[in-house]
């Protein structure tokens, strides 16, 4: 079964300072990719940044990173230089190739700190 | 370009009526994803559409149901709604083709409140 577990329901940072939400995954499939999306207030969900599992590389979008431990099947976000923008519901995803279903985690409220 | 729209925004129904739920994809994006999102559950997938075929469908009862039509726009039907069924109704959509840069667009859902 394809699964995605985040264990912080909670995180809060000071603004500019750095953040590492965390994000575990199992599946027995070899070729799939990994997400993380933003849900601000909104509720408009946001891709923040997308990881191919194929590439050791791992993905950096301006001030977001991931780190990817394929073998641990670890796949953290990382936030620097936080700002109040940043603010929301942070959600972990993946997705088999060829198919079209993504899997959730429940997700980590991130507060940032004036 | 216009995003993904939903609506309605909010609805209120009570147990037993049956909802409606209508999406309408960015324009030439073909698949239609929704996911029901609850407190603490996260994002749970309900089904997806491509070209007017369900092609992949989670493990929800047959109570909740849906469609797409030739324009790509979907709606997502709950029949005899019970209070578990509260919760924000996500529509996304993509081009379809499950190539590796493909992206899921989200609107902005339906919050459903079952009394």
């Amino acid at each position: 079964a394809q699964t995605v577990t985040q264990s912080q329901p909670e995180m809060s940072v000071q603004e500019a300072e750095t953040v590492t939400l965390s994000c575990t995954y199992d599946t027995s499939e070899s070729d799939y990719y990994l997400f993380w999306y933003k849900q601000p207030p909104s509720r408009q969900m946001i891709l923040v940044i997308r990881q191919e599992a194929y590439k050791q590389q791992n993905a950096t979008e301006n001030r977001f990173s991931v780190n990817f431990q394929k073998a641990a099947k670890s796949f953290s976000l990382k936030i620097s230089d936080s700002q109040l923008g940043d603010a929301a519901m942070y959600f972990c995803a993946s997705r088999h190739s060829g198919t079209y279903k993504y899997i959730f985690g429940t997700g980590t409220r991130l507060k940032v700190l004036a | 370009k216009a995003g993904v729209t939903q609506t309605p925004r909010y609805l209120i129904k009570t147990r037993g009526q049956q909802v409606t739920l209508s999406c309408s994809p960015i324009s030439g994006h073909r698949s239609v994803s929704w996911y029901q999102q609850t407190p603490g559950q996260g994002l749970q997938f309900l089904f997806e559409y491509f070209s007017e075929t369900q092609r992949n469908k989670g493990n929800f009862p047959g109570r909740f149901s849906g469609r797409q039509f030739s324009n790509s726009r979907s709606e997502m039907n709950v029949s005899t709604l019970e209070l578990g069924d509260s919760a924000l109704y996500l529509c996304a959509s993509s081009l379809g083709s499950g190539a590796s840069n493909e992206k899921l667009f989200f609107g902005s859902g339906t919050q459903l409140s079952v009394l």
